[in-house]
């Protein structure tokens, strides 16, 4: 099975940076996803990685480690808007139906 | 491109009846769909995965007999939620991947259900 961890909640200040961290265990790995959730609404999609190294894309970057089972989403210039869930999710061969397990989010609280 | 709906957004059912909500891939053709269901502050949970033409796998856990799954097509699945209790009140919300998606996870979400069972 897999095992998917990261921070319940995290409070960040309009214009900073905030990484949110997320680190799994599984078998069979095949890529890592990122999804932004607001309150109400569906998953969007924000990054993949399925190889070792940083993804930059805008304003939101995503980096993995597939050694160590880690990968964060780091958020720059931070807007109000931001504020949501932040999804992880691992796809896994051993599910054996390319299906995707999510973990808890991270809900981020931007302030002004 | 790759746009997901789903049919209806929210709706108010009694308890008992049957409830069943559509989800449909706009422009792309579907051989996989799946269900979630979120309750308030948690995550997505997968009750079962659905593929054009065959019997859905549900998870461990879910009713197979109480949330029926129909994949008649590329384009649409229907859940249906059978005898529905207030215990069955929450976000439901359904993905496709892409038939070109080859190996690929990436999942293209609906905007959800949320069903509210009084």
């Amino acid at each position: 099975g897999q095992n998917i961890d990261q921070p319940t909640e995290m409070t960040a200040t309009e214009g900073a940076i905030v990484q949110i961290n997320c680190t799994y265990q599984t078998s069979g790995f095949n890529g890592l996803f990122w999804y932004q959730q607001h309150a109400g609404e569906a998953p969007t999609f924000l990054s993949y990685n399925v190889l070792d190294g940083l993804e930059e894309k805008g304003r939101f970057s995503s980096f993995l480690s597939r050694s160590k089972g880690y990968s964060y989403l780091l958020l720059k210039e931070l807007q109000m808007k931001d504020s949501a869930s932040y999804l992880c999710a691992v796809g896994a061969m051993d599910t054996g139906r390319r299906a995707l397990t999510f973990g808890s989010g991270t809900r981020l609280q931007v302030q002004p | 491109g790759a746009v997901v709906s789903q049919h209806p957004s929210r709706v108010i059912c009694k308890s008992g009846t049957s409830v069943k909500i559509e989800c449909r891939s706009l422009d792309f053709q579907a051989t996989t769909m799946f269900w979630y269901r979120q309750f308030p502050k948690q995550s997505l949970m997968l009750m079962a995965t659905s593929n054009e033409g065959s019997k859905a796998t549900y998870e461990q856990g879910v009713e197979k007999d109480k949330f029926l799954i129909n994949h008649a097509s590329l384009t649409l699945s229907t859940l249906t939620v059978t005898s529905a209790h207030p215990e069955d009140s929450s976000f439901y919300i359904c993905s496709a991947r892409d038939w070109k998606g080859g190996a690929s996870y990436e999942q293209y979400f609906g905007p959800g259900t949320r069903l509210t069972v009084t």
